[in-house]
């Protein structure tokens, strides 16, 4: 079935340095892939989203990359800020049917050491 | 405010009793999901909702059972609660066009002792 993996499971950045999380996904249909943030003890919210027809997208400090040929996508965070602590779940699904789910990486944990 | 709502946050309760955690949505969506997650680790899809009368058993087995009557309400029963049913469950919905992000309720945090 399908499965996105992400890695690393848990990262320690400085304050100020840049966060790289990244991930690959299995399914090559897949067409839409958002990233979610969940501070501890809150409810994951979206923080960014890519579609396959773009290769990269910025925020602000943040930036997601795609490689459709490898199926990798990552997500950038420069000038990390201790409030970037948080687990980062990457995801994929199809958007081209009605019927998607969307499927998660286990997430990585990241802390950002003042 | 349009938001997903779950009831109850917190849920402590002895093994073998029936309960039912409540979802509800006023974002107007069609698609419901339920996960279950402990803390900080992998969302698990445990099932899933298309629309009224439509549900799906999601990648993850569950003992629980949904209905879906109205579509802004997804409730998740298990009819005999168990220690290992102790996690946290979020309740996620979205609409139907190909555009529209995922949301996630506040979640309930299930102690089955």
């Amino acid at each position: 079935g399908e499965n996105v993996e992400q890695h690393p499971s848990t990262l320690s950045v400085q304050e100020g340095d840049s966060a790289v999380i990244k991930c690959t996904y299995s399914d090559s249909a897949s067409n839409y892939f958002p990233w979610y943030k969940q501070e501890l003890g809150k409810r994951p919210q979206l923080i960014i989203d890519i579609r396959s027809n773009v290769g990269e997208k910025k925020d602000q400090r943040i930036a997601v990359t795609l490689n459709k040929t490898a199926k990798h996508f990552s997500l950038h965070i420069t000038e990390t800020q201790p409030e970037d602590s948080a687990v980062y779940f990457c995801a994929a699904s199809n958007r081209q049917t009605s019927y998607d789910k969307v499927i998660f990486g286990p997430g990585t944990s990241l802390s950002v050491i003042p | 405010e349009a938001d997903i709502y779950q009831t109850p946050r917190y849920l402590v309760i002895g093994t073998g009793k029936k309960i039912t955690l409540e979802c509800s949505q006023t974002m107007g969506h069609d698609k419901m999901y339920w996960y279950q997650q402990d803390p900080g680790m992998e969302l698990h899809l445990i099932h899933y909702s298309y629309g009224v009368n439509s549900t799906e058993k999601g990648d993850l087995s569950s003992e629980s059972t949904v209905s879906r009557i109205r579509t802004e309400h997804f409730p998740l029963t298990l009819e005999s609660a168990r220690p290992s049913h102790t996690s946290q469950y979020l309740c996620a919905s979205r609409g139907l066009a190909r555009t529209d992000t995922q949301y996630f309720g506040p979640g309930t945090r299930l102690t089955v002792l």
